[in-house]
């Protein structure tokens, strides 16, 4: 248990549908950020926010819509994925400062059907 | 954030020492070490970092040469249990990680 907490732990989700993932920690920290693993690829960062504030976008596409409304809570919104998309999608948080490790949650395993 | 090197495999006797090496000959002077692992479809699980000097946890220790531009973490005892995807990382906060490929490791009964 690392103290960060992702739902569902599985999805299954059309193209045409609307949902969203949720990360919860109860850490202290200021930072958290989404990654996606696809299958048989290094993790890929792709949301960072520090202090509710989002300071990284690595060229995700508008489909994946993040929303940090406080420190200890972070979503991903999903909305007409394709195929490709299916992956495991992991959340990590922690404090914002030089020389501190981030903690990841058990992530998410999706599928677009 | 500075690149990393690592063997893509490794095997291990189960009880022995298992030693993984990481090259970062990029690294700068603020960017710290940093070592997760993986088991399968899980989410990465944080071991250890350094900066200059060695460290030593309950679960690892990690030996950083004197130039910085490799480093091994050692696992003192080995259990089945260690088989996992094994990442190093190198970067100056712990929100801006860029993981590679890592080392996977088997350790053998």
């Amino acid at each position: 248990e690392t103290g960060v907490t992702q739902t569902p732990r599985h999805l299954v989700m059309g193209m045409t549908n609307k949902k969203s993932l949720k990360c919860e920690q109860h850490l202290g920290h200021n930072a958290m950020y989404w990654y996606k693993q696809s299958a048989k690829k290094p993790l890929e960062l792709m949301f960072v926010y520090n202090f509710k504030e989002q300071t990284e976008n690595n060229s995700v596409p508008s489909r994946f819509s993040p929303e940090c409304p406080n420190s200890s809570h972070l979503f991903l919104h999903l909305h007409t994925l394709q195929p490709e998309d299916s992956a495991l999608y992991l959340c990590a948080s922690s404090q914002d400062r030089v020389g501190t490790e981030a903690f990841f949650g058990q992530g998410t395993r999706l599928t677009v059907v | 954030d500075a690149k990393t090197t690592q063997p893509p495999s490794m095997d291990c006797a189960e009880g022995r020492a298992a030693n993984l090496p990481c090259n970062h000959s990029t690294i700068s002077g603020n960017e710290y070490v940093y070592w997760y692992r993986q088991i399968h479809s899980q989410g990465p699980q944080y071991i250890i970092h350094g900066l200059k000097n060695n460290e030593t946890n309950e679960m690892a220790s990690l030996i950083i040469t004197e130039d910085r531009k490799s480093s091994t973490l050692i696992l003192p005892h080995a259990t089945l249990r260690d088989t996992a995807v094994y990442y190093c990382i190198v970067g100056r906060t712990g929100n801006q990680f860029y993981f590679g490929t890592g080392t996977s490791l088997t350790v053998i009964p």
